[in-house]
């Protein structure tokens, strides 16, 4: 069965720290992994996805994501957090010969930045 | 920038009652999704949709759910009597090219409560 787990519900950082959200999969076969954003009152929006390139996947504001086979991990990071990374963070996967479009969501991280 | 615009982004309702939410996809996008979110849990696939049918549906999506592209812009979610399990947020999402590794673009979401 596929599976995403985000370990943390919840994420407070200082600005300017490290920000490290994590996302694990379950799946015997590589799927295509994808992080989502959620502002406050808005869509999703697609920060970054890995699709079988490269395993360090750079993103939109300075995020970017590790895909780990040996792990099945996807985390997400950002060397320095600012106020307005302050959102909801959705780790997601696709697989090769599902129905296109199909994402399986983890249960998302809100993120908290201090100043 | 082009974007997916959901109505109502709020709806209460009466247990037992239809009720429709409304989704504008971008306007060269030819694949189209609903997703849900119960509070506190993970998003769900739904339904997706393309040339005028569905290409698939999860286990949610039963007889109490249709979908329609009633004309060249909308694509409608319709719940014909509501149970209180249908308490969601539901996202609507549009893609252009339907692939497992494609961006899907989400709306902002249509919260529904049913009492």
């Amino acid at each position: 069965a596929q599976s995403v787990t985000q370990l943390g519900s919840h994420v407070s950082v200082s600005e300017g720290a490290l920000v490290l959200l994590r996302c694990n999969y379950s799946s015997s076969v590589p799927p295509y992994l994808f992080w989502y954003v959620q502002y406050p009152n808005q869509g999703l929006q697609l920060l970054l996805k890995y699709t079988s390139a490269a395993t360090l996947v750079k993103g939109i504001n300075g995020f970017e994501a590790e895909f780990k086979k040996s792990e099945t991990s996807f985390h997400l990071t950002k060397p320095s957090a600012h106020m307005s990374d302050a959102a909801e963070y959705f780790c997601a996967v696709s697989y090769r010969g599902s129905t296109l479009g199909r994402l399986y969501f983890g249960r998302g991280t809100q993120l908290t930045v201090w100043p | 920038e082009p974007e997916v615009t959901q109505t109502p982004s709020h709806q209460v309702t009466q247990m037992g009652q239809e009720v429709i939410l409304r989704c504008v996809p971008i306007s060269n996008h030819l694949y189209f999704y609903w997703y849900r979110q119960i509070l506190g849990q993970k998003v769900e696939f739904l339904v997706s949709f393309y040339n005028n049918e569905i290409s698939e549906k999860s286990e949610i999506f039963d007889d109490q759910f249709s979908v329609e592209r009633p004309d060249g812009s909308n694509f409608t979610l319709k719940i014909r009597s509501t149970k209180l399990e249908d308490s969601a947020m539901y996202f609507c999402a549009s893609s252009e090219t339907g692939s497992n590794t494609g961006e899907l673009f989400f709306g902002e979401g249509s919260r529904l409560t049913v009492l």
